[in-house]
């Protein structure tokens, strides 16, 4: 079946620090790429997409580019912030209505 | 705009009680899903909807119901709760397409004892 594999943390960076978390995933057929964090106490926010090889989603500073070639949409922000502590979550959809395949999330700590 | 709402945020159960889960949102979305979500587990698909009416089993339904009488709600329930239902419950929807993004809830930490 289809799953998508990332980096297990905790991650922990100094503010202002070169971000990278990993994510590769295996799939039946041709996925959309998805990044979500989800901070403290509250539910899932989309943070960046892709749907297509080559894409590049970005938001907030961060960026993830679908590679086909690799299987992978790793997560890259040049300078973290403290508020940027969460978790991220990567993960795929194949068919318009399944619901998402998750990785098992990726707890990144953000230190002044 | 309230996005999704769940209720209740906290609940604790005995085992063998039964609860109703409820999620309702106000995007006028298709589609709307449960999730659970466990320590090291990520989240994993329950049940999903597609339209009123309609419910779809995902990785994990074993001993839970879903139903979607009316567009807006979609109700998880548990008959006969067991201790590794023991999780954090999200509900989530989306527009026309899973292929969009899916709007999460703000969740349902559940124990069963």
């Amino acid at each position: 079946g289809d799953s998508v594999t990332q980096m297990e943390g905790p991650v922990t960076l100094s503010e202002e620090a070169f971000l990278t978390i990993n994510c590769t995933y295996t799939a039946t057929g041709y996925p959309s790429l998805f990044w979500y964090v989800q901070y403290p106490g509250e539910g899932l926010q989309l943070l960046l997409k892709a749907t297509k090889a080559d894409d590049k989603g970005s938001n907030k500073g961060f960026e993830a580019t679908y590679r086909k070639e690799t299987t992978s949409f790793h997560l890259e922000k040049g300078s973290v912030q403290v508020s940027d502590s969460a978790v991220y979550f990567c993960a795929l959809v194949i068919g318009g209505a399944d619901g998402l395949t998750f990785g098992k999330g990726t707890h990144l700590i953000i230190q002044p | 705009n309230a996005g999704v709402t769940q209720t209740p945020k906290f609940r604790v159960l005995k085992t063998g009680q039964s609860m109703t889960l409820l999620c309702a949102q106000d995007m006028n979305h298709e589609y709307m899903y449960w999730y659970r979500q466990d320590p090291g587990m990520g989240l994993r698909l329950i049940h999903y909807s597609v339209g009123e009416g309609t419910t779809a089993k995902g990785e994990v339904p074993d001993g839970y119901n879903v139903s979607r009488l009316k567009k807006q709600n979609f109700l998880l329930g548990l008959e006969s709760a067991a201790p590794s239902q023991t999780s954090v419950y999200f509900c989530a929807s989306s527009g026309t397409s899973g292929l969009n993004e899916q709007f999460f809830g703000p969740g349902t930490r559940l124990t069963v004892l």
